[in-house]
């Protein structure tokens, strides 16, 4: 069955330090990945995605991530946080033919001053 | 557009009542997920429609949980009788619901405090 992993469940870093976020999945075939935010009280906002080509994709707010297919990894960069990025962070694969999502239980990013 | 509208945004209600949520998906959009997030379990997938029929409803906790959506526009999510353990937010996205590649636009949530 189809799974994604997010190993880190929160992780702190410094405004204007870099982020990395780590998500790994277990499908069989070649995936369709995401990644959403949701900030505090909020629904889930897609940062980007992929489904083919270039292995490094750009998304909104300055974000990136880069697919490894040998590691089974879609980890999300940014090269320098901002305090508004602080929200929590969720990886997803779509089940291919079936139109459905599987999330990681997230990982929460505090941003300190 | 306005995106997918969720009613209401928050609800109060007492174990036993019978609660309704509802959800307007993104006009064009052909498939309609409900969601459920808890600290516990993170966010599940409840249901899925595709054109208004229910493809996937495993996720679905059990019998005091169903959803409908009658026509492309609208669908509902009820829980009768409701407990306390089913406090959660619930949100609702929506998709273009092609084949592959879809995104999925998600609502702002409603959260059900059940005292």
């Amino acid at each position: 069955a189809q799974s994604v992993t997010q190993p880190d469940i929160h992780i702190t870093v410094s405004e204007g330090a870099s982020l990395e976020l780590r998500c790994n999945y277990s499908y069989g075939a070649t995936p369709y990945l995401f990644w959403y935010v949701q900030s505090p009280g909020q629904g889930l906002q897609l940062l980007l995605k992929y489904f083919s080509g270039d292995t490094l994709v750009q998304g909104i707010k300055g974000f990136e991530a880069e697919f490894k297919r040998s590691q089974s990894s879609f980890n999300l960069r940014k090269p320098s946080v901002h305090w508004s990025d602080a929200a929590e962070y969720f990886c997803a694969v779509e089940v291919q033919g079936a139109q459905k999502l599987v999330f990681g239980q997230g990982t929460r990013l505090t941003i300190n001053p | 557009d306005a995106g997918v509208i969720q009613s209401p945004r928050h609800e109060v209600t007492e174990m036993g009542q019978e609660v309704t949520l509802r959800c307007k998906p993104i006009s064009g959009h052909n498939s309609l997920f409900w969601y459920r997030q808890t600290m516990m379990r993170g966010l599940e997938l409840l249901i899925y429609f595709n054109n208004n029929v229910p493809i996937d409803d495993s996720g679905m906790p059990e019998d005091r949980f169903s959803a409908k959506m009658p026509n492309a526009s609208f669908s509902t999510l009820k829980i009768q009788p409701s407990e306390p353990r089913d406090s959660a937010v619930y949100f609702c996205a929506s998709s273009p619901g092609t084949p592959w590649g879809n995104i999925q636009y998600f609502g702002a949530g409603t959260r059900l405090s059940v005292l």
